[in-house]
């Protein structure tokens, strides 16, 4: 079956230019996660979606970023004036838990590049 | 807060088995999660666990004791193909939120 998607798959923009990321995840799944792993550096827990809950935004960067989940499926991360340290990778990932296990997958991520 | 620590590098021989131990401190523990990741790609999903005890999958175990903040990865019968990083990571429920930390990543080399 289909797996997590992400769009686009590479992004450059401008300094202060906003950016939309897409999250696609594996239907039925109702958890959502939001990462970003900056060049050579670990991954970093941005938002988590849980069926209708409302997310922690505490783990955002900044208030330039944003994040929705349309419907329980669809979800973007929105990127106000980007800035260059914003350039990264971003991963979707989604969830389900069977029997107390949750298994997890990844899409392949959005390399995004500010000049 | 939350600290995770795990070993920066470890290095192993094709067909032993190695352990990647994994520490954490939180106040909230909501389950913790390992990962694979190749280079220049997206991670992979190794493990759940969130209560006690040991987890296997094929070549793949993973253990958990919450009383001692600790976990490890086991791999077994080591391929070249497990040269990677492996990422240890733990949910932490405060506040009514779920959020994820990461430690910094193990890098596995696979020597033969």
């Amino acid at each position: 079956g289909a797996g997590v998607s992400q769009s686009p798959s590479n992004k450059v923009t401008e300094k202060g230019k906003d950016v939309e990321l897409r999250c696609d995840p594996i239907s039925g799944h109702t958890a959502l996660y939001w990462y970003r792993q900056s060049l050579g550096q670990g991954l970093e827990f941005l938002i988590y979606f849980q069926g209708n809950s409302a997310p922690d935004k505490s783990g955002l960067p900044s208030d330039r970023f944003s994040a929705e989940r349309t419907g329980g499926s669809v979800s973007t991360l929105t990127i106000q004036r980007t800035q260059q340290e914003d350039s990264a990778v971003y991963l979707c990932a989604s969830s389900v838990t069977s029997g107390g296990a949750e298994t997890q997958y990844f899409g392949p991520g959005t390399r995004l590049l500010v000049l | 807060g939350q600290n995770i620590d795990q070993p920066t590098e470890m290095t192993a021989t094709e067909g032993a088995i190695v352990q990647i131990n994994c520490t954490y401190q939180t106040s909230g523990f909501n389950g913790l999660f390992w990962y694979q990741q190749h280079a220049g790609e997206a991670p992979t999903f190794l493990s759940y666990n969130v209560l006690d005890g040991l987890e296997e999958k094929g070549r793949f175990s993973s253990f958990l004791s919450r009383s001692k903040g600790y976990s490890y990865l086991l791999l077994k019968e080591l391929q070249m193909k497990d040269s990677a990083s492996y990422l240890c990571a733990v949910r932490d429920r405060s506040g009514g939120y779920q959020k994820v930390t990461f430690g910094t990543g193990t890098k596995l080399q696979v020597i033969p």
